[in-house]
């Protein structure tokens, strides 16, 4: 079946760049999504990406598919404190299923 | 606007007890859906509704049964609680016209079942 595996942990220093990757199963999805969920909140949609693109810029985050290697990555320029939280990647296949990964937690030190 | 409203946000039961979670948004939007976050796991569908009147099942409807009587709410029962629906629950809508802009989530509820 469709599976969506990301990376449990990642620690960055402040002001450096964070990749959070991303690696799925399934290669009909039309849409794929970066969620991020801060302490006792919802997850909030942060940017997505149709699959017939390679790459997304918006502001400090650049989205990058590798349609190939089923491989999405996230990367944050200038990573500040304020992006720690949990960071989600998320496939739309189709008749109102989406697959959620299990989550990235960025940690970001000072 | 609101956006999407859960209610209650924390709950804890006793194995056995029953409960309604309610979720109330205020964008008009067609499609509703329930989904558990366990740790360690990505989300799971519990249940959906593409309007007003109507229901399906998810990944994981087991133990749950859903209600949609008016489009701004949907609603979750638990009519007998296990130990196992202890989890963090979600719920979520999407617009009729394009789905591509992602769900927009409520804040979840905190469901402990003892």
């Amino acid at each position: 079946g469709e599976d969506v595996e990301q990376s449990l942990f990642l620690s960055v220093r402040e002001g450096d760049s964070s990749v959070i990757n991303c690696t799925y199963t399934d290669s009909s999805s039309t849409y794929l999504y970066w969620y991020k969920q801060e302490p006792g909140a919802g997850l909030q949609l942060l940017t997505y990406i149709f699959s017939n693109m390679d790459m997304k810029q918006d502001q400090r985050l650049t989205v990058l598919l590798n349609k190939k290697d089923k491989h999405l990555s996230l990367r944050i320029a200038d990573t500040q404190t304020g992006d720690s939280a949990i960071y989600f990647c998320a496939l739309d296949t189709g008749g109102f299923k989406t697959i959620f990964g299990a989550g990235t937690r960025l940690f970001v030190k000072a | 606007n609101a956006g999407v409203t859960q209610t209650p946000k924390f709950r804890v039961l006793k194995t056995g007890q029953s409960m309604t979670l309610l979720c109330a948004q205020d964008m008009n939007h067609e499609y509703m859906y329930w989904y558990r976050q366990d740790p360690g796991m990505g989300l799971r569908l519990i249940h959906y509704s593409v309007g007003e009147g109507t229901t399906a099942k998810g990944e994981v409807p087991d133990g749950y049964n859903v209600s949609r009587l008016k489009k701004q709410n949907f609603l979750l029962g638990l009519e007998s609680a296990a130990p196992s629906q202890t989890s963090v629950y979600f719920c979520a809508s999407t617009p009729l016209d394009d789905s591509n802009y992602g769900y927009t989530f409520g804040s979840g509820t905190r469901l402990t079942v003892v």
